[in-house]
């Protein structure tokens, strides 16, 4: 199993620009979660899906929207880039009906930069 | 709303010592708590994870203690090598739907 890959691994994007970004999970996991990083902030959850077809808020969803229209996808989107949404973006999932014992499982990140 | 408060933010050791790393949570209706490595650059690696019934966990020299009572887990490392340099964060969740709320970490530097 490749278990949770993201694509893609760094962008530049200037102010303004939109961006699609990948999560991708072999696990067969129903909730699938997008967290941003920031310096002094610490990972801040951004929207979440608890399976095919539903979505809802996290933390700081302002100026992103998701989609989850395939179990094993899970795309965040940035229709108008800002520089303070300039950060490290991770994707994790979990399994749902055992998620109390089960671990939540990351990718490797994607790391955004909006000039 | 949960908050989760990790201290000490750094913590340098040379190679060998025994450590202890704290975690401190707010809300203390949690059905576990996670704790997370990660690697300068890297995603998140799963450490431990407790169960609300459970005090202790252990894998190979990690043992993770938790007290709901007292809003507290600690992360005991022992034997601390070069290779465990990385930061550590601790985790609960925040509801019931999966979501975590995680510490700011401890930046964990361990000296040859």
């Amino acid at each position: 199993n490749a278990g949770v890959t993201q694509t893609p691994k760094f962008r530049v994007l200037k102010t303004g620009q939109s961006m699609t970004l990948l999560c991708a999970q072999d696990m067969n996991h129903e909730y699938m979660y997008w967290y941003r990083q920031d310096p002094g902030m610490g990972l801040r959850l951004i929207h979440y899906s608890v399976g095919e077809g539903t979505t809802a808020k996290g933390e700081v969803p302002d100026g992103y929207n998701v989609s989850r229209l395939k179990k094993q996808n899970f795309l965040l989107g940035l229709e108008s880039a800002a520089p303070s949404q300039t950060s490290v973006y991770f994707c994790a999932s979990t399994p749902s009906t055992s998620f109390l014992a089960e671990t939540q499982y990351f990718g490797p990140g994607t790391r955004l930069l909006v000039l | 709303k949960q908050e989760v408060t990790q201290i000490p933010a750094a913590l340098s050791v040379p190679e060998g010592e025994n450590l202890v790393l704290n975690c401190s949570f707010t809300d203390s209706a949690i059905y576990n708590l996670q704790w997370f490595r990660q690697d300068p650059g890297k995603g998140l690696t799963s450490l431990l994870l407790i169960q609300s019934s459970q005090r202790e966990q252990t894998s190979g020299r990690l043992n993770a203690s938790l007290d709901k009572s007292s809003g507290r887990s600690t992360l005991y490392i022992a034997a601390s090598q070069p290779g465990d340099s990385a930061t550590y964060l601790c985790a609960p969740p925040g509801g019931n739907t999966g979501k975590l709320i995680f510490g700011q970490g401890t930046t964990l530097q361990v000296k040859p």
